[in-house]
Parts: C-alpha cells; structure tokens; sequence
C-alpha cells in the first residue's frame, strides 16, 4: 500500500535560520512523484517543489530542496532563511495520479 | 491566466439539505481531483476527470457524492442529504498530462458545514 509518513506535529524554527521537515513513504511501484504542498491558514495549497523517482539530482526551488534519499524512501523538505511568512502547515504528498498526503507538520517561524 | 477557482467558498447547510460546489480549473488542464480535508488532517482524493471520463472514485465517495465534469472543462461535486460528518475543505486541482506525476494546482476550497 502506498503511505506517507510525517512524524513531526509541530516544528520551531528561528527567523533566518534552516529547518528540515522530515517525510517517509512507502510505494512498491517503481516510478512516481514526490510533492511538497504549503497550507497557510487561508486553506490553499500551495506547490513547493517536486521530485521524480528517476531524478538523479535532488530538486531545488529557491529557498526549498528536497533531500531525496532514495534507498532510505525519504524526501525531506529543507528550507533555508527562514521567513515569518513560512509559517503553515506543510504536506509531503506522493503522487499515483492521485495524490496521497502525510498528516502535514505545522511549522512556526519566530521572529 | 487564472488559477484553479472554486465556488462557494464557505456553505453552511442544515443536515439532510443537498449541497453542490463549482470548480473552475487552469484552462486547458486535462485532469481534474476533487479532495476532502477534514480538520488537522492531509487531504484525501475523492474522484478525478481526465477530460470529461471520471477514471476513478475513492471509497471515501458514498453514494450520496456525485461529481461530474460534462463538457471536461468545469466540474461540480454534489452532496445529497448531508450529515454532520461531511462537514470538511473540499479541495479541487487540476493539472495537465497523463502521466501522474504532474504537479495539481489547487484552488481555494471550499469549507463546508453541516449543522
């Protein structure tokens, strides 16, 4: 069965500072996708960044890279500098067509 | 160009009312998802279009949920005689390809609740 696994509830993280969440999955189909989605209070998701099972690369968007650890099934979403407007809940989300989502981390910037 | 719309984007009904929600995807995505996202909770597929063919439903969909998508362009997602656990963000996106890992883009939601 096809899972998504996010084992932080809530992180903390230091203004201008670089914070890691962490997302596991389990998928026995060869090729597929990784997502990272923001939820701001408003409700919208919102596309971070993607990654291919067949990427060799790690993907990178501006402040946000996916630390893609293939053999461990691990996609971690890193964000560097953090900024006040970062805090939101984030959803790591693996991708059959349909998407199928973690139970999200809750992250709060401080100032 | 506009991203995914959707409407309303709050509905407040009595229980055992029908409900009937609108979503506007990017124009000239193929696919459409409709999603429910309960409170502290990730969303969870409901049903998606490739054009106007509905290709798969979720057991999360009781009989009481319709979706269709008539002309592959705008879709609407029906509750009949809803109950108060259908109160949830219900979550349209759309993308474009086949393949399945194309990036959704979703629109704003929209909260429902059922009293």
């Amino acid at each position: 069965a096809q899972k998504i696994t996010q084992t932080q509830p809530g992180m903390f993280v230091q203004e201008k500072e670089a914070v890691t969440l962490d997302c596991t999955y389990d998928t026995s189909d060869p090729s597929y996708g990784l997502f990272w989605y923001k939820q701001p209070s408003s409700g919208e998701m919102i596309f971070l960044i993607y990654q291919g099972s067949y990427d060799q690369q790690n993907a990178t968007e501006g402040r946000y890279s996916l630390n893609f650890q293939k053999a461990r099934k691990s996609a971690n979403l890193v964000i560097s500098a953090s900024q006040l407007g970062d805090s939101a809940m984030y959803f790591c989300a693996l991708s059959r067509g349909k998407l199928i989502f973690g139970q999200g981390t809750e992250l709060s910037v401080k100032p | 160009d506009t991203g995914v719309s959707q409407d309303p984007r709050h509905k407040i009904t009595k229980r055992g009312q029908n409900v009937t929600f609108r979503c506007d995807p990017i124009s000239e995505h193929n696919r459409l998802y409709w999603y429910r996202q309960t409170l502290g909770q990730g969303p969870e597929f409901l049903t998606y279009f490739q054009n106007e063919a509905q290709l798969e439903k979720s057991r999360l969909l009781s009989d009481r949920f319709s979706a269709e998508r008539p002309k592959g362009s705008f879709s609407t997602l029906e509750i009949q005689r809803t109950e108060q656990g259908d109160s949830a963000m219900y979550l349209c996106a759309s993308s474009l390809g086949t393949s399945g890992e194309e990036t959704q883009y979703f629109g704003p939601g929209t909260r429902l609740l059922v009293l």
